[in-house]
């Protein structure tokens, strides 16, 4: 089973912050996806990489794959209340039907 | 566009009752997945499809059946509900394989066994 490990678990901070969130393995993965939860509601994908070094933004999130396919990260720039919620880093290997998840870092951002 | 929908959205049951949990997605997507959502555990797959009349296992699939008659409908189906099925069910649906990862979730059904 690949494991994904995500940090932190928990971050809190200040409307304006900056932040990052890291999704770790030690498993080569040919894609990864990041996704945002808010409560009561289903995940939101908002990217997937697929190339090794990678680098793609949305707004004021920037989100990179590692060189080597077994890491990625998410940079959000000035965070906003907004922001607030799950995000939750996926990824999937050679064998299909096997997409897994990270635990999730639960966000919050004060006005 | 209603994009993926679940019913019911929340359900008590007792130890060994049955019930079925429905998605359906107006996309025409091939690809459709269940997966259980528990505190500490993140999401994890139950079964898939990758198109009408086919189905297969994920990480999790004990306890559960699931059927692909219509391409946009996937049912789940406990047979025998037990306590450590008590979680929130996630439908989701993609146009590429799990390469590309589900790209949309259905809304959730909270299931509570007692």
């Amino acid at each position: 089973t690949q494991l994904l490990e995500q940090s932190p678990q928990f971050l809190s901070i200040q409307e304006g912050e900056n932040l990052t969130v890291y999704c770790n393995s030690s498993s080569v993965f040919s894609s990864l996806q990041w996704y945002r939860q808010e409560p009561g509601e289903g995940p939101v994908l908002l990217v997937t990489v697929v190339t090794g070094g990678e680098v793609k933004k949305l707004k004021r999130l920037t989100f990179q794959f590692g060189d080597a396919r077994k890491d990625s990260s998410l940079h959000i720039t000035a965070a906003q209340p907004g922001d607030t919620g799950l995000y939750l880093c996926a990824a999937s290997g050679t064998s299909y039907g096997k997409l897994t998840f990270g635990q999730g870092t639960i966000l919050t951002v004060h006005p | 566009n209603a994009g993926v929908t679940q019913t019911p959205k929340f359900r008590v049951l007792k130890t060994g009752q049955s019930m079925t949990l429905l998605c359906a997605q107006d996309m025409n997507h091939e690809y459709m997945y269940w997966y259980r959502q528990d505190p500490g555990m993140g999401l994890r797959l139950i079964h898939y499809s990758v198109g009408e009349g086919t189905t297969a296992k994920g990480e999790v699939p004990d306890g559960y059946n699931v059927s692909r008659l219509k391409k946009q409908n996937f049912l789940l189906g406990l047979e025998s509900a037990a306590p450590s099925q008590t979680s929130v069910y996630f439908c989701a649906s993609s146009n590429e394989g799990l390469a590309g990862g589900p790209e949309f979730f259905g809304p959730g059904t909270r299931l509570t066994v007692l």
